[in-house]
């Protein structure tokens, strides 16, 4: 059964300094990978996804197959990014999406 | 463009009550998942529905059912509530057909309805 884990429940950084989310999954088959945000008083919503190997807000995510990580990162943290990440889990063409229980990234002035 | 919309925003129920909650997709989308959200947990997908049939569960047990209406809103239900059924109710859609999302889906999510067992 697949599984997502985000060993890091809170996470504080001061502004301009790199940041890492860590998410670990296992999955035997071909993951598709999510990172999902939700800032304060907002909804919940996709940050970035594997497929598309794209830098969203400043972030990018990396699969590593071999140690089942995709880590978001970030060289230079803003105060704007303080919020909740979630890192998600899908099977190919499957509907049942996976979550991590979370961390909640506080970048301090 | 509308965005997906849920109701209640919040509900109380006592134990053994039944509760229905509803969640309005975003327009142009025919797939409707749900998902249960405890306190510091991450969303736990329910089901899905796609064109007002179910298309996907997880582990939750048979009091949890749902409907899809033809414009493609829905409704979630929960016979015999229970204290463990408290939690945000989250409602996401998006355009993914019958084989479920893919890569390149988007899912949008809804504010969420926070219900409460007592």
């Amino acid at each position: 059964a697949q599984r997502v884990t985000q060993p890091e429940k809170l996470l504080s950084v001061f502004k301009g300094a790199p940041v890492e989310l860590k998410c670990n999954y296992s999955y035997s088959g071909s993951p598709e990978l999510f990172w999902y945000v939700q800032y304060s008083r907002q909804r919940l919503q996709l940050l970035l996804r594997h497929i598309s190997r794209e830098s969203i807000k400043g972030f990018t995510a990396d699969l590593n197959k071999g140690e089942t990580s995709f880590h978001l990162k970030k060289p230079f943290a803003q105060e704007e990014d303080s919020a909740m990440y979630y890192c998600a889990l899908s099977r190919y063409n499957n509907n049942d999406m996976r979550f991590g229980a979370g961390t909640r990234l506080t970048v301090k002035p | 463009e509308t965005g997906v919309t849920q109701s209640p925003t919040h509900l109380i129920k006592t134990r053994g009550q039944q509760v229905t909650l509803r969640c309005s997709s975003q327009s142009g989308h025919n797939t409707v998942s749900w998902y249960q959200q405890a306190l510091g947990q991450g969303p736990q997908f329910i089901f899905q529905y796609y064109r007002e049939e179910e298309n996907g569960r997880g582990n939750f047990p048979p009091r949890f059912s749902g409907l899809q209406f033809p414009n493609y809103s829905s409704e979630l239900n929960v016979n015999a509530l229970e204290l463990d059924d408290s939690a945000l109710y989250l409602c996401a859609s998006s355009a993914a057909g019958r084989g479920g999302l893919t890569s390149t889906d988007t899912q949008y999510f809804g504010p969420g309805t926070r219900l409460t067992v007592l």
